[in-house]
């Protein structure tokens, strides 16, 4: 079966700083695999995904993340970490033949001023 | 024009009582999902309904119960509430795997808080 593990649950970085979140997955078959940004007190909202097509995937509100299959990760980066970033972050992975989305245990990021 | 919509938004309830969670969907997919968050943010899926049939089921109290009226909507019934029933629960959407053309990524509701008393 398909997982995901997000390593540190919790990332502080400074205004204007890299982000970076990493995920690594773990699958037997083809992964989808997802970035999702889930805000105080909303529901999760889709940044990026990877759908086999390119290995750099540029996402909504200038995050990418790079699929690397040698080392399975699909981290997610940015290069300069805005105020309105502040939230919790999760990697998903889907296998291209079933609807079983599995999500890792998310990252929160913190912006300081 | 909500995607996809839950009611209600917060439900503060004794333990003991039954209650519903209604989901709606206006994207036209065929697959529906329900997941628990708890407190520390960790995501479970709960149900997956793919055209009005269940295809997951992951181990869940048999308390719960989701209902399926149509491909638009996904209902979840608890009865007999616990405390450790408190989370946040979320309804999502997605088109089933094997669409031509989509990646199946799952569109999620905005979250009904539950809380038990």
């Amino acid at each position: 079966a398909q997982s995901v593990t997000q390593l540190g649950s919790h990332v502080s970085v400074s205004e204007g700083a890299l982000v970076l979140l990493r995920c690594n997955y773990s699958s037997s078959v083809p992964p989808y695999l997802f970035w999702y940004v889930q805000y105080p007190n909303q529901g999760l909202q889709l940044l990026l995904k990877y759908t086999s097509a390119a290995t750099l995937v540029k996402g909504i509100n200038g995050f990418e993340a790079e699929f690397k299959k040698s080392e399975t990760s699909f981290h997610l980066t940015k290069p300069s970490a805005h105020m309105s970033d502040a939230a919790e972050y999760f990697c998903a992975v889907r296998n291209y033949n079933n609807n079983d989305m599995r999500f890792g245990a998310g990252t929160r990021l913190t912006v300081k001023p | 024009d909500t995607a996809v919509s839950q009611t209600p938004k917060y439900l503060v309830t004794q333990m003991g009582n039954d209650k519903s969670i209604k989901c709606e969907q206006n994207l036209g997919h065929d697959t529906m999902y329900w997941y628990k968050q708890d407190s520390k943010k960790f995501l479970k899926i709960m149900f997956s309904y793919n055209n009005k049939e269940l295809i997951i089921n992951e181990t869940v109290p048999n308390r719960f119960s989701p209902k399926s009226p149509d491909k638009a909507h996904l209902n979840l019934h608890i009865n007999s509430l616990e405390l450790g029933d408190s989370a946040v629960y979320f309804c999502a959407s997605s088109q089933s795997a094997g669409t031509r053309n989509t990646y199946n990524e799952q569109f999620f509701g905005p979250g009904t808080r539950l809380t038990v008393l």
